[in-house]
């Protein structure tokens, strides 16, 4: 077990869906990120959230919709994608920020956009 | 702004050798923080090490040390006695303010 567990480990949608990738940490964390990573592509991060604040929107497409309803609980909900959102997305949590504190990842979500 | 630069896309070595994989990183920021992680097949990143940028002490955890150059902005990884499951993609990442800037990574093979 990680510490932070995502789910749907892979999921597979169509253009005109709508779909929503959990995470959840067990490590009494308080800052939350989503991380995507393509292939070839370094890791972009996505969004940040401090005690359920958000603090980085990194110039993500309206289509990614993050929500952090609580400390423990981050969601990216995902709709109207394009075939190049397919993608390996990836949180993690750290203690919170600003600081150096090392920051865990869950094992990843696997997404095709069809 | 942070940037982080892995020149090495690929690498290989003998099992039980020492290889050494480079990056360089680049800030404004007085105070922040360097890691090296891997990510084996199963795509789970697991922290490897982590240096702070105020201690002149290089960081090492069993085989796996750094050689931190601050004014060079040089931060490699050696990994000494290469296991087979050594073998992953290393990332290389920077912080200043929590948020972890990474490299385009290092895939590793370690051979038998």
């Amino acid at each position: 077990e990680t510490g932070v567990t995502q789910t749907p480990r892979h999921l597979v949608m169509g253009m005109t869906n709508k779909k929503s990738l959990k995470c959840e940490q067990h490590l009494g964390h308080n800052a939350m990120y989503w991380y995507k990573q393509s292939a070839k592509k370094p890791l972009e991060l996505m969004f940040v959230y401090n005690f359920k604040e958000q603090t980085e929107n990194n110039s993500v497409p309206s289509r990614f919709s993050p929500e952090c309803p609580n400390s423990s609980h981050l969601f990216l909900h995902l709709h109207t994608l394009q075939p190049e959102d397919s993608a390996l997305y990836l949180c993690a949590s750290s203690q919170e920020l600003p600081s150096g504190n090392t920051i865990y990842f869950g094992e990843g979500s696997w997404l095709t956009v069809v | 702004a942070q940037t982080v630069t892995q020149s090495q896309p690929e690498m290989s070595v003998q099992e039980a050798e020492t290889v050494t994989l480079s990056c360089t990183y680049d800030t404004s920021e007085s105070n922040y923080y360097l890691f090296w992680y891997k990510q084996p097949p199963s795509r789970q990143m697991i922290l490897v090490i982590r240096q702070e940028a105020y201690k002149q002490q290089n960081a090492t955890e069993n085989r796996f040390s750094v050689n931190f150059q601050k004014a060079a902005k040089s931060f490699s990884l050696k990994i000494s006695d290469s296991q087979l499951g050594d073998t992953a993609m290393y990332f290389c990442a920077a912080s200043a303010t929590g948020k972890l800037i990474f490299g385009q990574g290092t895939t590793l093979q370690v051979k038998p």
